[in-house]
């Protein structure tokens, strides 16, 4: 399968912890990378690879790989942190694909 | 720092070409084993990787895409394009160049997107 599922939205109450999942076969292969999208901008990476964060990314994100579903949890979120958020990785075709995206909401 | 920034027509008629240009600036073209990359993203709606072209010249494409779209590099003036063809109301789209780098080891491989240019917005209407 080339598809990575991610679930439409979730919200999380300022200060708590929030997981967001992305599935798919490939994911027992590959890693995946997380973007971070807010409206009007580019995405931006927050983790790629096991669990990389690029400078100047805050230490509350963090992911992870478990089978074939990655996850990028928020520790303690803020309110800078309501965005979409999407995974990408390599499929079994060595193309690339994205999830259908995660919206969060910081409550 | 590499940055990138997309130009081109934003109106194209359907049937027609959609022809891109992404300029690169801040770093070499061609050092490197990365890739040059498109991503479109309709309003509203998620992301979808068009397809990337190497240093080398290789390129490779989204299948659902495939009949369409071509990428092509010129490193001489640094600058890598997308053309699509036969476009439909189904291509307007927020399109986006990126470097796409990688990394396998250990059996696994793993890429990203980055940077990426502010992104330009075409749409295809009569």
């Amino acid at each position: 399968s080339s598809e990575l599922t991610q679930d439409p939205s979730v919200s999380v109450a300022l200060g708590q912890t929030v997981r967001i999942t992305c599935q798919g076969d490939s994911l027992i292969r590959f890693y995946s990378t997380w973007y971070q999208q807010k409206p009007g901008q580019a995405p931006v990476i927050v983790i790629y690879g096991k669990n990389n964060r690029p400078s100047g990314i805050p230490d509350r994100f963090s992911g992870s790989r478990s089978g074939n579903t990655a996850s990028l949890t928020i520790t303690g979120a803020q309110a800078e942190d309501e965005a979409d958020y999407y995974c990408s990785a390599r499929d079994n075709n060595d193309k690339l694909v994205f999830g259908g995206g995660t919206k969060v909401t910081v409550l | 720092q590499v940055q990138l920034r997309e130009s081109g027509p934003g109106l194209v008629k359907p049937s027609q070409t959609l022809s891109l240009t992404c300029s690169v600036s801040g770093g070499s073209m061609t050092r490197g084993s990365y890739y040059w990359t498109w991503i479109r993203q309709p309003a509203g709606k998620g992301l979808e990787w068009i397809g990337r072209i190497s240093t080398t010249g290789r390129t490779s494409y989204n299948p659902s895409l495939n009949s369409r779209v071509t990428i092509s590099v010129d490193s001489s003036t640094a600058h890598f394009s997308l053309k699509l063809t036969s476009v439909t109301a189904a291509d307007t789209a927020m399109y986006y160049c990126a470097k796409q780098d990688w990394n396998c080891s250990g059996g696994t491989c793993y890429d990203w997107f980055d940077p990426w240019g502010q992104g330009t917005l075409v749409t295809v209407s009569s």
